[in-house]
């Protein structure tokens, strides 16, 4: 079975670090490219941000830029997220997600597979 | 940045069709999937690359796209849909999402 599951979500006060995880099975995960989107309460859906399948190529939502890093080790079928310099705003759900994408002359993205979220709580 | 526009929210009768829109800046030159979210879930792909359906998805589910409009149809829809549905593309190295669409099966 196609799974992730994310990890590391906590009650942090604002200015604080936090590593998020995703734990993938059931595919070949070096095979995909991999996204973390969030959610926070009661809104919408936020792209946060993308890797590539090795790792190579990394895209940032402009709200993250700078405070938050994408990482991945294929050895583990693992998924990073680090996020610091915390604030209020970024209170939400961060979910990670399988994706398909190609930027070629007609690109795509989308996100096939998704885990059940992680809680990120900021607040003093 | 890029913005897409989606109707805050839609209602049908069971049985009946529900179409929801998602409209930005020649759109239609790009592809778009659309993701189902039900309360306290995780979202759902449901159509990806305008019109296309992932396996295990019903065919009630379709999917358009032209000009500056994408659209998403639930064709005999059950109260099971009920559910908030996201518009998403690809723009300029950035992922963009629809503000959401919530469908309600009256």
């Amino acid at each position: 079975e196609v799974q992730l599951v994310e990890s590391g979500g906590d009650l942090v006060q604002p200015g604080a670090s936090l590593r998020l995880s995703c734990a993938a099975t059931g595919f070949t995960f070096s095979s995909y490219a991999m996204s973390w989107v969030r959610q926070a309460p009661g809104k919408g859906l936020e792209w946060v941000s993308t890797i590539s399948d090795r790792g190579g190529t990394t895209f940032f939502a402009d709200s993250v830029k700078g405070r938050f890093t994408i990482a991945r080790d294929n050895s583990k079928s693992t998924l990073y997220l680090q996020v610091s310099s915390l604030r209020a705003e970024d209170t939400a759900v961060f979910f990670c997600a399988r994706t398909d994408l190609w930027f070629g002359e007609n690109h795509y993205f989308h996100m096939d597979v998704w885990g059940k979220g992680t809680t990120v709580t900021v607040s003093s | 940045s890029y913005d897409l526009t989606q109707p805050p929210s839609v209602s049908v009768s069971p049985g009946q069709t529900a179409s929801i829109t998602c409209s930005g800046d020649n759109l239609g030159h790009k592809y778009v999937c659309w993701y189902q979210q039900r309360p306290g879930q995780s979202p759902l792909l449901v159509i990806y690359q305008d019109n296309k359906r992932p396996s295990g998805i019903p065919e009630r589910f379709s999917g358009s796209n032209s000009g500056n409009t994408a659209s998403l149809t639930i064709s005999g829809t059950q109260a099971l849909d009920e559910a908030d549905y996201y518009c998403q593309a690809w723009d300029s190295d950035t992922v963009v999402f629809g503000p959401g669409t919530k469908v309600t099966v009256l």
